[in-house]
């Protein structure tokens, strides 16, 4: 067990660039969440998959935002058009639902910084 | 999901007992009551969770309300590195249970 691994740690990118994130989940585990985190707050839901089916998004994951978990596994976080207001520590977790209340496992985020 | 109510910070000294409050007065009779942390430039992690009855593990225990309407984790014995924002959520159980809606937290700081 590697843990959830996300990368790149840090991005630096320009106004209205695309960026993209990539998140590995642990493995096996077939719930997996992205969250945003601006300094001083609490983690924001953006959105979360079971396998590769998109089940939840939030009203913060505006149309610049989109998510993939293509055959179930690693997922990729993509905004486009940047904007200085999406400067944030971008976070994912997995979890493994068993028929119950579920842990989840974060990693340790994608700063990102848009100048 | 029920909100929870938590205190913006907290003090300790090393090596002494720490009672973190959570109030959730408008938890329902299917909600468990989670416990994560997150150590300085570190996604949270999981601490222990519960329904009703009181819970220990290696990290810290759990204390309940007979009303379910409050919740305190309880850190035996405060080190240095239990230094952290500590998140009380509720969350509901089974089916399609969605995400964690985290709040504010609790800034616990631990003086040597």
């Amino acid at each position: 067990d590697t843990g959830v691994s996300q990368n790149p740690r840090h991005k630096i990118t320009k106004r209205g660039q695309n960026v993209t994130f990539r998140c590995d989940p642990i493995s096996e585990h077939n719930r997996l969440y992205w969250y945003r985190q601006t300094l001083g707050q609490g983690p924001e839901f953006l959105t979360y998959f079971q396998n590769e089916a998109q089940l939840e998004k939030s009203r913060l994951l505006s149309d610049r935002f989109s998510a993939e978990r293509p055959k179930g596994s690693f997922s990729t976080l993509e905004i486009q058009r940047t904007e200085q207001g999406d400067s944030a520590m971008y976070l994912c977790a997995s979890s493994l639902t068993v028929g119950g209340n579920e842990k989840l496992f974060f990693g340790s985020g994608t700063q990102l910084s848009v100048l | 999901d029920a909100k929870t109510t938590q205190p913006n910070s907290m003090e300790s000294n090393e090596e002494e007992p720490v009672h973190l409050p959570c109030n959730h007065s408008t938890i329902s009779g299917t909600d468990y009551i989670h416990w994560y942390r997150q150590l300085p430039s570190q996604g949270p992690e999981y601490v222990i969770h519960g329904l009703t009855s009181n819970v220990n593990n290696r990290m810290a225990s759990l204390a309940i309300a007979e009303d379910r309407k409050s919740s305190t984790l309880i850190l035996h014995r405060a080190t240095l590195r239990d230094a952290a924002v500590y998140y009380c959520i509720l969350r509901g159980y089974g089916g399609s249970q969605g995400n964690l809606i985290f709040g504010k937290g609790t800034k616990l700081s631990v003086k040597p």
